[in-house]
């Protein structure tokens, strides 16, 4: 089943330890986003890869940091979380520019920051 | 940065009524708008989206429509159902199709 999980679902931490939320896909696709959704905010893009190698700051960067060593993931750090961070975030993928722009979506992971 | 307003935050219809969604954007440069369906607990799936090159697009009871020149863009659903209740997201994507601008969401209610 074509699919984008996400670990942990749910997550609560304290400020200040390090977290890394995973995304992994398995579609062969070549481009991947990790999105922040809060209330009446929408979401906000944190970052996005191209492909291996190749990742770019979004609207909302600040405090995040990604990696994009295999093309199947795309791992979310956070390096020192604070209670700003608490959101509802997301991992999506797709075939890439110039092909389709049809994002597929993680279930999401639920992280809140004491 | 691009800015993508949508409206309203919440609409409640009765069964078998026609749903309206509208969103403006302020970047003229982006050119893909799609459109996307929450569902309590899940994450966002695209539903039907629209290039800048094409004034209407249509699948089944989903409609979208842009206007360039007034940069607005609206999500039509006719005939809606129950099962069309959920979170919409409208958003916009410039050229590269790489960074993506989201509305903050309209909570449609179906009333059966």
């Amino acid at each position: 089943e074509a699919q984008v999980t996400q670990n942990p679902r749910y997550l609560i931490t304290v400020t200040g330890k390090k977290l890394t939320v995973t995304c992994s896909q398995n579609m062969n696709h070549e481009y991947m986003s990790w999105y922040r959704q809060d209330p009446g905010l929408g979401l906000r893009q944190i970052y996005y890869s191209m492909n291996v190698e190749v990742t770019d700051k979004g609207d909302v960067p600040e405090g995040y940091k990604v990696s994009r060593k295999e093309k199947r993931n795309f791992p979310l750090i956070l390096e020192s979380p604070s209670p700003n961070q608490t959101s509802l975030y997301f991992c999506a993928s797709s075939f890439g520019t110039g092909r389709t722009y049809e994002q597929y979506f993680g279930p999401g992971t639920r992280l809140t920051v004491t | 940065g691009e800015n993508v307003e949508q409206h309203p935050s919440t609409l409640s219809v009765q069964e078998g009524d026609s749903a309206v969604i509208k969103c403006t954007y302020s970047d003229s440069a982006s050119n893909y708008f799609p459109w996307y369906k929450q569902e309590l607990g899940k994450g966002p799936q695209l539903i039907i989206d629209i290039r800048s090159n094409v004034g209407e697009k249509k699948d089944q009871r989903i409609a979208v429509t842009l206007n360039k020149t007034a940069k607005h863009f609206s999500l039509h659903i006719t005939e809606t159902q129950p099962e069309d209740s959920a979170v919409y997201f409208c958003a916009a994507s410039s050229n590269t199709g790489n960074q993506f601008y989201f509305g903050t969401g309209t909570s449609l209610t179906v009333i059966p």
